[in-house]
């Protein structure tokens, strides 16, 4: 059964911490893997990975997917009390319709 | 561009009733989604459409009829309701599956059914 398991499930930490997401899956035809920050609301778009080793960069936040161990890591550095969100891991499988399998998310609270 | 539009926001449903969820996108994507996400779960993809005339079902359709007449649209119906699809249900789109895997999501409808 195709499985993305998320970890931490939460995580609280004070400005200006760095902290690390675990996202790890067990698909049979994985193409790509999707980092979407969901505050309260609909997902919005973080990071697509689709090769092993390259970071991907935005500001403080940064992802890299290891293809060989199965797992994707989203990193955040000088966390901002805007980052508090649920942050939701998905796996798309290499089909047409683009179909994914989510996992449940890490919830992050920063506080001041 | 409105993006991905979803109505209504809230619904309360008695056991047994009906109703169309309705999402609506102005971005001509031939793919689109539609989820639930429970308390403190991911989203499960309910039904998906690679196109108009074409619809498909998901991790959990039980329950759960779409139809896509449109590229535009792509509506939800629940026939009668049960307290187990008490969720927030999410419509997604995405442009194509070849060059981005990126999917953009509507603001959601959260259903309760009492």
């Amino acid at each position: 059964e195709d499985k993305v398991v998320q970890s931490p499930l939460s995580l609280v930490v004070h400005e200006g911490d760095t902290v690390t997401l675990n996202c790890s899956y067990e698909v049979t035809n994985f193409r790509s893997l999707l980092w979407y920050k969901q505050e309260k609301k609909a997902p919005t778009f973080l990071f697509m990975l689709t090769s092993s080793g390259i970071e991907k960069k935005s500001g403080r936040l940064s992802s890299i997917l290891d293809k060989k161990e199965l797992f994707s890591i989203l990193n955040i550095t000088a966390t901002q009390t805007g980052d508090s969100a649920v942050y939701l891991c998905a796996v798309v499988f290499n089909t047409n319709a683009g179909k994914s399998t989510f996992g449940d998310g890490t919830t992050l609270t920063v506080k001041p | 561009n409105a993006g991905v539009t979803q109505t209504p926001k809230f619904r309360i449903l008695k056991i047994g009733q009906s109703m169309t969820l309705q999402c609506t996108q102005d971005m001509n994507h031939n793919y689109m989604y539609w989820y639930r996400q429970d308390p403190g779960m991911g989203l499960k993809l309910i039904y998906y459409s690679v196109g108009a005339g074409i619809t498909d079902k998901g991790e959990v359709p039980n329950g759960y009829n779409v139809s896509r007449s449109t590229t535009e649209d792509f509506p939800l119906r629940l026939e009668l309701a049960a307290p187990s699809q008490t969720s927030v249900y999410f419509c997604a789109s995405n442009r194509d599956t070849y060059s981005t895997d990126t999917q953009y999501f509507g603001p959601g409808t959260r259903l309760t059914v009492l």
